[in-house]
């Protein structure tokens, strides 16, 4: 596709209940990754694929989170049991080539999902 | 703990005016410091990217420096747009994807 798309634009729920958030990465983009932007804040990594592996993990910030990532192209972010402190605009981006801290690939973004828990 | 801290938080000029954006951060070890420019309900987008080693990179009327010593970095945007408007995000690197440390921005408004 021409770029990475993210769907839903926009998610209301009500606490508790479970939502999955969808990323489309560029075709032919080996690593994807997950961040969160919460309102004034930075963004914070949550998660890295290369294929359909995952491994770093280390930003998802409870157990209520997972993510996969099928057929190297798709990955969807679940969030169960959601909280208020979830909401959040959550950007998928992705990148030809895993970005290692010392290498220039650049990561392209999705536009978000705006995520409100009632 | 690794930490990017930005400035101003926010900032009005008018068009056609010059601003410089700045970057201070505590990210050990370093390894690149990238600049993000973000419209409005639109995901980051990548402006400049600078290694240990370069001082100055330029994409156009954007002008990034870097002083690796006193671990700061500006943005400098020349002859600004209203197109400039958006959110300018810092964004350092350390040895592993965790250690990726976002700023929190600086909002800019162009002004005609």
């Amino acid at each position: 596709g021409a770029g990475v798309s993210q769907s839903p634009s926009n998610k209301v729920t009500e606490k508790g209940k479970d939502v999955e958030l969808r990323c489309d990465p560029i075709s032919g983009h080996t690593a994807l990754y997950w961040y969160r932007q919460r309102l004034g804040q930075g963004l914070e990594f949550l998660i890295y694929f290369q294929g359909n592996s995952a491994p770093d993990k280390s930003g998802l910030p409870s157990d209520r989170f997972s993510a996969e990532r099928t057929g190297e192209s798709v990955s969807t972010l679940t969030i169960q049991r959601t909280q208020q402190e979830d909401s959040a605009v959550y950007l998928c981006a992705s990148s030809s080539q895993p970005t290692l801290a010392g290498e220039r690939n650049e990561q392209f973004f999705g536009p978000g999902t705006r995520l409100t828990v009632l | 703990k690794n930490q990017v801290e930005q400035s101003p938080q926010s900032l009005i000029i008018l068009e056609g005016k010059n601003c410089t954006l700045q970057c201070n951060y505590t990210v050990s070890p370093f390894s690149n410091l990238r600049w993000y420019k973000q419209d409005t309900g639109r995901g980051p987008v990548s402006l400049t990217i600078m290694t240990f080693s370069e001082n100055t990179k330029s994409n156009g009327r954007y002008t990034a420096t870097l002083d690796a010593d006193t671990k700061q970095s500006s943005l400098h945007i020349t002859a600004s747009q209203l197109s400039d408007s958006a959110s300018y995000i810092c964004v350092v690197s350390g040895d592993g994807y965790s250690t990726l440390t976002f700023g929190k921005g600086t909002m800019l408004l162009v002004s005609p």
